[in-house]
């Protein structure tokens, strides 16, 4: 069973609308990733961090998408104005190592955002 | 950037046969590569990592192979199972410092 914990499950929001999703990452992991997962099963790299550091992010993350790990807390990824090209499969993941290209990364089970 | 593509999409064999799935991917200094299960309602689980130096890479029941010429990277079930069926999916990190891209994974089905 994964030690990823993402809430919720599932997500619907209307056009326009915030979504915000949360993940706790494995106990000792500093690094988190966020993937977006369509419905053909791409997978899409949105952002990833050292503990409350952003490492890297893609150019849709920077405009309508903000995420954050704050210290104590569980991270989140927030949409600011859903739009119905958003709807997928948003997994959170975690790792061990830094350098988080060459460790196992350990997914939750994603959130299913559905936007009307 | 790293482009990886995954084939084939579906996959369905009887059980004993052979499964093979193959990742190719664009940037010649990727040099992590991993493979993920995902059973059904399940999360993405590691199969197997491999490192750039590593040709032949064998699990239980499996053989993953790296050709870093093609670049191309192969996964094959050997005797597969009912146990088997899941989906699968590649990823290639193209340095040390970035986050691994996936396939777009392959659904197996293994009849009994």
């Amino acid at each position: 069973n994964s030690k990823v914990i993402q809430t919720p499950r599932y997500l619907v929001k209307g056009q326009g609308q915030k979504a915000k999703m949360r993940c706790i990452p494995e106990k000792g992991h500093p690094v988190v990733f966020w993937y977006q997962q369509n419905k053909n099963n791409e997978f899409k790299f949105l952002i990833n961090f050292q503990n409350q550091e952003v490492l890297q992010q893609i150019d849709m993350t920077e405009k309508r998408f903000s995420a954050e790990c704050p210290s104590n807390s569980p991270c989140s990824l927030e949409i600011q104005s859903s739009e119905a090209g958003d709807s997928a499969l948003y997994l959170c993941a975690s790792s061990l190592s830094v350098l988080g290209g060459r460790d196992t990364l350990y997914f939750g089970a994603g959130t299913r955002l559905s936007v009307l | 950037g790293e482009q990886v593509e995954q084939r084939p999409p579906h996959l369905s064999v009887r059980e004993g046969d052979s499964a093979v799935i193959t990742c190719t991917y664009t940037d010649p200094n990727s040099y992590y590569f991993f493979w993920y299960k995902q059973e059904p309602g399940a999360s993405l689980q590691l199969l197997m990592k491999v490192f750039s130096s590593t040709e032949i890479n064998e699990g239980q029941g499996f053989t993953v192979l790296l050709n870093k010429k093609d670049k191309r990277l192969s996964l094959n079930l050997t005797a597969a199972h009912p146990g088997d069926s899941a989906a699968y999916f590649c990823a290639v990190t193209p340095n040390n410092n970035n986050a691994p891209r996936f396939g777009a994974g392959t659904k197996l089905t293994v009849k009994p």
